[in-house]
């Protein structure tokens, strides 16, 4: 069964710093992976997806996110962070590439952003 | 404009008082899912849609019922509520298995007495 860890609950960083969220996963399959971001008291939005091909994705607001099979991971960058993008991050994983049909989320990190 | 709608936004009740969480699309999506989101849990999914009259159930459907009679309609029904299921309740919907992107709704934070 597939799962998804981010290991970190919580990420504080400065304005203008680079920074990475973590997202792990565990799949006997190929796997569609997704990050979604929340803003307080909003819904969630999707930042960007892999299906195939490249494994560097480019999502909105200046994200992007590696594929990297050997390691199982997907792991979230943007170069130089915003006091706007303070929010909270979800890693998420299609089970059997159903697509958004069943999707396993991990936990969440709140990224912090500080001027 | 595009978007999910649910309703009520905040609700509180109390054991086993029947309710209902309303979602609405207006983009004549196909697909449609509920889920509940926990603190240290994330989202978990309860049921989905994938056209009128086909529902399947999610990651944790025990307490939930779902019935998808119109396109744009997808409510989830608490018909004997537990405090347990209070949460924080996502609709989404969107048009294909993976299409351009998943839309969800502004969120139900239900309290269950």
């Amino acid at each position: 069964a597939q799962s998804v860890t981010q290991l970190d609950s919580q990420v504080p960083v400065f304005e203008e710093a680079p920074v990475e969220l973590r997202c792990n996963y565990s799949s006997s399959v190929s796997v569609y992976l997704f990050w979604y971001v929340q803003y307080p008291n909003q819904g969630l939005q999707l930042l960007l997806k892999y299906l195939s091909g490249s494994t560097l994705v480019k999502g909105i607001n200046g994200f992007e996110a590696e594929f990297n099979k050997s390691q199982t991971s997907f792991h979230l960058r943007k170069p130089s962070v915003h006091i706007s993008d303070t929010a909270e991050y979800f890693c998420a994983v299609s089970r059997g590439g159903t697509g958004f049909q069943k999707l396993v989320f991990g936990t969440g990190t709140r990224l912090l952003v500080s001027p | 404009e595009a978007q999910v709608t649910q309703n009520p936004r905040y609700l509180i009740t109390v054991t086993g008082k029947k309710l209902t969480v309303t979602c609405s699309q207006n983009m004549n999506h196909e697909y449609m899912s509920w889920y509940r989101q926990d603190p240290g849990l994330g989202l978990r999914q309860i049921y989905y849609s994938m056209n009128v009259e086909v529902t399947d159930k999610g990651d944790v459907p025990e307490g939930y019922k779902v019935s998808r009679k119109e396109k744009r309609n997808f409510p989830l029904i608490l018909e004997s509520p537990s405090p347990n299921q209070t949460s924080l309740y996502f609709c989404a919907s969107w048009d294909r298995a993976v299409g351009d992107t998943q839309y969800f709704g502004p969120g139900t934070r239900l309290t269950v007495l």
